[in-house]
C-alpha cells in the first residue's frame, strides 16, 4: 500500500492564482482530512469527509473548498490565494465507525508558498 | 474552549540522557490521545494511541502515559535518530476531531 499520497511537493502561487492540491489514498479509509501546518503552530483542521460526498468545515476553512467524489481522493481547492496561505498542507485519512477510536494516518505533505 | 498545551517546545538532550516530553489537556470529554513523530519536511508518523486514565504503552526507547489532565511520553537513554518533533493530538468526544498541541522539538547530540 502507498498510503496518503499528496501532489505536488512544492509549489508557489502568484497572489491571486488557483490551484487544486491532490491527495489520495488506497487503505479504503471513510474519513479524510486537510489540515495546515504554520511554523511554532499545531496543525489546524481545514475541512474533513466521513465519505464520498461529505464534507464538512473545521476550524480554518476560509478560502479553501473541498470535494469528495470518491473514497479514494480528496482535492482541496485553493481560489484566490493569499499570501496568508502560505504553508504546508497535510492530508489524512483514517477509519470510524461509531464511536470507535480511529488513528489519522498523514501524507507527505505539500509546501506551499504565495508571493 | 478545547485546548492542548506541549512543553518544553525545545529539548536539547546528550545521546544517553534520558528526559520526558509533556503533553497537558482541557477537553469537554476525550475520546482518545495521539502522540505522533514528525521528521523535518515529511508527515506526522503514528506512534501511540491512549484512551483511558493509566494506561501506559512503549515501543523501544519511547514510554508514553496518561493522566486525567496530561499525557508524559518518556525517552529512556535516547539516540540521535530519536531527533524529531513529538506531536500529541486529542479526540473529543464532541465531533470526534483531533486537536493538536504545537510540539516539542527534540535534539539528541551523540
Amino acid at each position: 500500500n502507498a498510503g496518503v499520497t499528496q501532489t505536488p511537493k512544492f509549489r508557489i502561487l502568484k497572489i491571486g492564482q488557483s490551484m487544486t492540491l491532490q491527495c489520495a489514498q488506497d487503505m479504503n479509509h471513510n474519513y479524510m482530512y486537510w489540515y495546515r501546518q504554520d511554523p511554532g503552530m499545531g496543525l489546524k483542521l481545514i475541512y474533513y469527509s466521513v465519505g464520498a460526498g461529505i464534507t464538512d468545515k473545521g476550524e480554518v476553512p476560509n478560502g479553501y473548498n473541498v470535494s469528495r467524489s470518491t473514497t479514494e481522493d480528496f482535492p482541496l481547492r485553493l481560489e484566490l490565494a493569499a499570501p496568508s496561505q502560505t504553508s504546508v498542507y497535510f492530508c489524512a485519512s483514517s477509519y470510524s465507525r461509531g464511536s470507535r477510536v480511529d488513528t489519522q494516518y498523514f501524507g507527505p505533505g505539500t509546501r506551499l508558498t504565495v508571493l | 474552549e478545547d485546548q492542548v498545551t506541549q512543553s518544553p517546545e525545545a529539548l536539547r538532550l546528550q545521546e544517553g540522557e534520558s528526559s520526558s516530553l509533556n503533553c497537558s489537556y482541557t477537553v469537554s470529554g476525550l475520546r482518545g490521545l495521539f502522540w505522533y513523530r514528525q521528521d523535518p519536511g515529511k508527515g506526522p508518523e503514528f506512534l501511540f494511541t491512549l484512551y483511558s486514565a493509566g494506561e501506559e504503552k512503549e515501543k523501544e526507547r519511547l514510554k508514553a502515559t496518561l493522566t486525567k489532565k496530561e499525557s508524559f511520553l518518556h525517552i529512556t537513554a535516547p539516540k540521535p535518530e530519536d531527533s524529531a518533533t513529538y506531536l500529541c493530538a486529542v479526540q473529543v468526544i464532541q465531533g470526534g476531531k483531533l486537536i493538536f498541541g504545537q510540539g516539542t522539538e527534540l535534539s539528541v547530540k551523540p
